[in-house]
């Protein structure tokens, strides 16, 4: 069964710099992967979504990489700003998963000012 | 706005009832999907549903119910069998490219 890992579990780094954060799955034979952003109390909003056919997504300051071979995914966010502090969870999907998709526990960034 | 809807948004329920949580999708996805997240956890998948008047169990479907009698629609009964339903509950729905939405979640307590 498809297992997904996140590391760290906690990152706390002053505002303005670059930092990433790692995700690490089991199955290679992935469909999509998607990272996501959660706010205490709130739902997840979707913040990159990478197929099996891509490499990386770019939306603003942040940059998604996939490497199906070895299992992983990394975000990348440049120029940390106070605003960013929230958890970011990876998710999964594989081939012929109509069960949705597979999460991580998650990485609770904080951004200090 | 098209969207997820989640109500209600906070829940207090006392042993032995059962509670009903909503969720309504005007994004015209077939696929609805239902959650649960627990501190310290990853979400877990309750219950899911590919096409209206279909739905199957997920990873942790003891104590939990579904219907899925219209497309928008994909409400989730709590049941009294449910031993530990204090949790935060998700609903989510994928587009067609397969990235998954969420609403804002209900956050059901047991008194």
């Amino acid at each position: 069964k498809q297992e997904v890992t996140q590391i760290p579990a906690a990152l706390s780094v002053p505002e303005g710099e670059n930092l990433v954060l790692n995700c690490s799955f089991t199955d290679s034979a992935i469909y999509n992967l998607q990272w996501f952003r959660q706010d205490p109390g709130k739902g997840l909003t979707s913040l990159l979504l990478i197929q099996s056919s891509q490499r990386e997504q770019t939306s603003g300051r942040l940059n998604a990489s996939l490497d199906k071979s070895s299992g992983r995914s990394t975000l990348y966010i440049a120029a940390s700003q106070p605003g960013d502090s929230a958890t970011y969870l990876c998710a999964v999907r594989i081939w012929g998963g109509a069960d949705g998709l597979t999460f991580g526990k998650g990485t609770h960034l904080i951004i200090q000012p | 706005d098209g969207g997820i809807t989640q109500s209600p948004k906070y829940l207090f329920r006392k042993e032995g009832q059962n509670v009903t949580l909503s969720c309504e999708q005007n994004l015209n996805h077939d696929a609805m999907y239902w959650y649960r997240q627990d501190p310290g956890q990853g979400l877990r998948l309750i219950y899911y549903s590919q096409i209206v008047n279909d739905f199957q169990k997920g990873d942790i479907a003891e104590g939990y119910s579904v219907s899925r009698e219209k497309k928008e629609s994909f409400p989730l009964t709590v049941t009294s069998a449910q031993k530990n339903p204090t949790a935060f509950y998700l609903c989510a729905t994928p587009s067609f490219t397969g990235e998954l939405f969420f609403g804002e979640g209900s956050r059901l307590t047991v008194l």
